[in-house]
């Protein structure tokens, strides 16, 4: 049972480009998370999702950041017209289910740098 | 806002001394989790204590939650070169949070030397 996935591992983007980060949770698991941690940091929650719907999104800038967790294939978290503050370790989690007494899985994250 | 705040935030030990971490929260919890996050990788779940319990073991790993205190502590015991890493807490978001939200510290480096 492969763990958490995620990728790329490191993406560069310049300035005004778009960012497409995908996690495919683990076997089983229909609930993810989204974190973004910047260095020295803790993680900081973003999003959080189920199959088809955003439960939680109180984490997530206002504009330009989107996520999806579609029936099929892996979720995504979107980073539109990047800017060089968006520059950190995003990592996603999934759970089996929700509610905060289950052990959530990690990822290795991507490391996005907005040069 | 901030939840937990881990202290100390840097701890340099010698190989086979053990190493207290220290975790402080702000409001009520269902649960707290401790995390291990190796230098650029991801995070390794350590151990999840329930509000109800107030000591957990695994391995070398013993938890302790006071939750009149809101706080916890993580030691390791008989520590190896191998435990170097960041070690964070987090808790659920509590009454009022959603479900699944995870709070983390800053975490605290660290070192143990050979």
């Amino acid at each position: 049972n492969a763990g958490v996935m995620q990728n790329p591992r490191h993406l560069v983007r310049r300035r005004g480009q778009e960012a497409r980060l995908r996690c495919s949770p683990m076997k089983g698991h229909s609930h993810v998370y989204w974190y973004r941690q910047l260095p020295e940091e803790g993680l900081k929650f973003m999003v959080y999702l189920q199959k088809e719907n955003i439960i939680d999104e109180s984490g997530m800038p206002k504009e330009r950041f989107s996520a999806e967790f579609p029936k099929e294939g892996p979720s995504i978290l979107r980073i539109q017209q990047v800017v060089r503050g968006d520059s950190a370790a995003y990592f996603c989690a999934s759970s089996p289910t929700g509610g905060g007494g289950t052990e959530a899985f990690f990822g290795q994250g991507t490391r996005l740098t907005v040069v | 806002s901030q939840q937990g705040e881990e202290d100390p935030q840097a701890l340099s030990i010698q190989e086979g001394e053990n190493a207290t971490m220290n975790c402080s929260y702000k409001t009520s919890i269902n649960n707290l989790q401790w995390y291990r996050q190796n230098s650029g990788r991801g995070l390794v779940h350590l151990i999840l204590i329930r509000s109800n319990e107030r000591e957990k073991h695994s391995g070398r790993l013993r938890v302790t939650l006071d939750t009149s205190k809101k706080s916890s502590s993580l030691l390791i015991t008989a520590s190896r070169a191998a435990d170097t890493a960041s070690y964070f807490c987090a808790t659920d978001a509590g009454y009022g949070g959603s479900q699944g939200n995870l709070i983390f510290g800053k975490g605290t480096k660290l070192s143990v030397k050979p």
